[in-house]
């Protein structure tokens, strides 16, 4: 079972709002880790977004706008990225990571259509 | 104005050799920790290695250790990955990415990455 597990596409409309989530393994407790988000369009290279660990400690891009933020689900043991007010140009493909076992770990990307 | 820029990528047979570097400028690359990231046609991101600004420690992704190895030249502020027995699997683009410390460690400034082909 792959450490971050992200689900492989996701559509939303344009204004609405979209939850990419990134579940951690069973055993690693996503509280006790910082979870780092990217996004990248095609053609071009990643982009870092946030960090969150809690909600008094996070970390926003230069240049993001507030309406991505970070946030975790204990129950669900997962990273969420919450993107509002969805616009045409927030179509990418999202990534998180997280350092684990002496390692930087990817999950394996969100496809985010808007339509 | 701060910049990454990757070069060495090209094409080569199993098993052959590559070595990559990555030009750093506007910042003084010698303060920070730096990484290697790849991505093969079509599919996701995968980390292959970091390096400390000191030059140690240095990490790597199981996939590439014993393989790979990762070098700094802080007086040239550049980064290079040293590629040797290449498979197949290896072949992506391959992306350098500062780590930044001041930010959580995150990847906050990444090259615009070299294309790597390993193929006969």
């Amino acid at each position: 079972q792959a450490v971050l597990t992200q689900p492989s596409s996701l559509s939303a409309s344009p204004g609405a709002s979209a939850s990419l989530t990134c579940t951690l393994r069973s055993g690693i407790n996503v509280g006790t880790y910082r979870i780092y988000w990217y996004q990248q369009k095609p053609g071009s290279p990643p982009q870092y977004l946030l960090s969150y660990i809690s909600d008094s400690d996070k970390q926003q891009g230069s240049g993001v706008p507030s309406r991505f933020s970070g946030s975790k689900d204990a129950s669900a043991n997962a990273g969420i990225l919450l993107i509002s007010g969805l616009q045409s140009e927030d179509e990418a493909d999202y990534y998180c990571m997280i350092w684990y076992s002496s390692a930087w770990v990817f999950g394996g990307g969100t496809k985010l259509t808007v339509l | 104005e701060v910049q990454l820029v990757e070069s060495g990528g090209g094409l080569v047979q199993p098993g052959g050799s590559l070595r990559l570097s990555c030009a750093a400028s506007g910042f003084t690359f010698s303060s920070y920790e730096m990484n290697w990231v790849r991505q093969a046609p079509g599919k996701g991101l995968e980390w292959v290695s970091y390096i400390y600004s000191s030059g140690s420690p240095t990490y790597y992704a199981d996939s590439v250790r014993g393989r790979f190895t990762i070098s700094r030249d802080n007086a040239k502020n550049s980064l290079y990955l040293q590629m040797n027995s290449l498979r197949a699997e290896d072949t992506a683009v391959y992306y350098c990415a500062r780590e930044n410390s001041g930010w959580g460690d995150a990847f906050d400034i990444w090259g615009q990455g070299t294309m790597v082909t390993v193929s006969s």
